[in-house]
């Protein structure tokens, strides 16, 4: 059945840097886009990024371009999100989500990820 | 992106149909068939309800339908279950943005 595994959150200061991993399993992982999405505490739910099923086009949200970037390693069956320059809102719980078009047909438990001082 | 418009809550008797709606722009949902509905129970992760407006994935209770009419979308809950109170999403493909715009959420009540 198809899993998907986020890890890596924790509490980072602001300004550092941290990176997210997605490890996927139960289907082929390099036919499908993958999307991060976020959800900060008590909060709705945001499109992050986005990442082609090979890796050639990359969409993200304004709040996060010019500092995060998303890739993946279609070898290692693993989804990447490295957020750099963070800021006090990015603290949320990041989840990673499988592809169907430009929906999320399945989604991992999430990484909480704080950022705070 | 200014996120989609949904109630905040809405609440219902188990057996009683619901509607929650969508509201958005003509840069979103009014000129695209491209919505789509996720249900989050508290602590967990998301789950497909509804995608293309109408259309649901396997697995999923055909006592969950979607619809559009103009701005609008919506989707109705028929026969509300206990399991059914959760926090709802609607999402739509925006022309003002590389990436899906989310509603702000609706949390459902079953009474």
């Amino acid at each position: 059945q198809v899993q998907l595994v986020e890890s890596g959150g924790g509490v980072v200061q602001p300004g550092r840097s941290l990176r997210l991993s997605c490890a996927a399993s139960g289907f082929t992982f390099s036919s499908y886009g993958m999307h991060w999405v976020r959800q900060a505490p008590g909060k709705g739910l945001q499109w992050v990024a986005f990442i082609w099923s090979d890796g050639s086009n990359k969409y993200y949200a304004d709040s996060v371009k010019g500092r995060f970037t998303v890739s993946r390693d279609n070898s290692k069956n693993t989804l990447y999100l490295q957020m750099n320059n963070q800021r006090a809102e990015d603290t949320a719980v990041y989840y990673c989500a499988r592809g169907l078009g430009s929906y999320a047909d399945y989604w991992g438990q999430g990484t909480l990820v704080t950022v705070s001082s | 992106q200014s996120a989609l418009t949904q109630p905040a809550s809405v609440s219902g008797s188990p057996g009683q149909s619901i509607t929650i709606t969508c509201t958005g722009t003509t840069s979103d949902i009014g000129d695209y068939n491209y919505v789509s509905w996720y249900q989050q129970h508290p602590g967990r992760a998301p789950k497909l309800m509804i995608y293309d407006v109408s259309n649901r994935p396997s697995g999923v209770s055909s006592r969950f339908s979607g619809s559009k009419s103009g701005n609008t979308a919506s989707l109705i809950i028929s026969g509300l279950q206990a399991e059914d109170e959760a926090d709802y999403y609607c999402s739509s493909y925006t022309s003002a943005s590389p990436l899906d715009v989310f509603g702000t959420g609706t949390k459902v009540t079953v009474l």
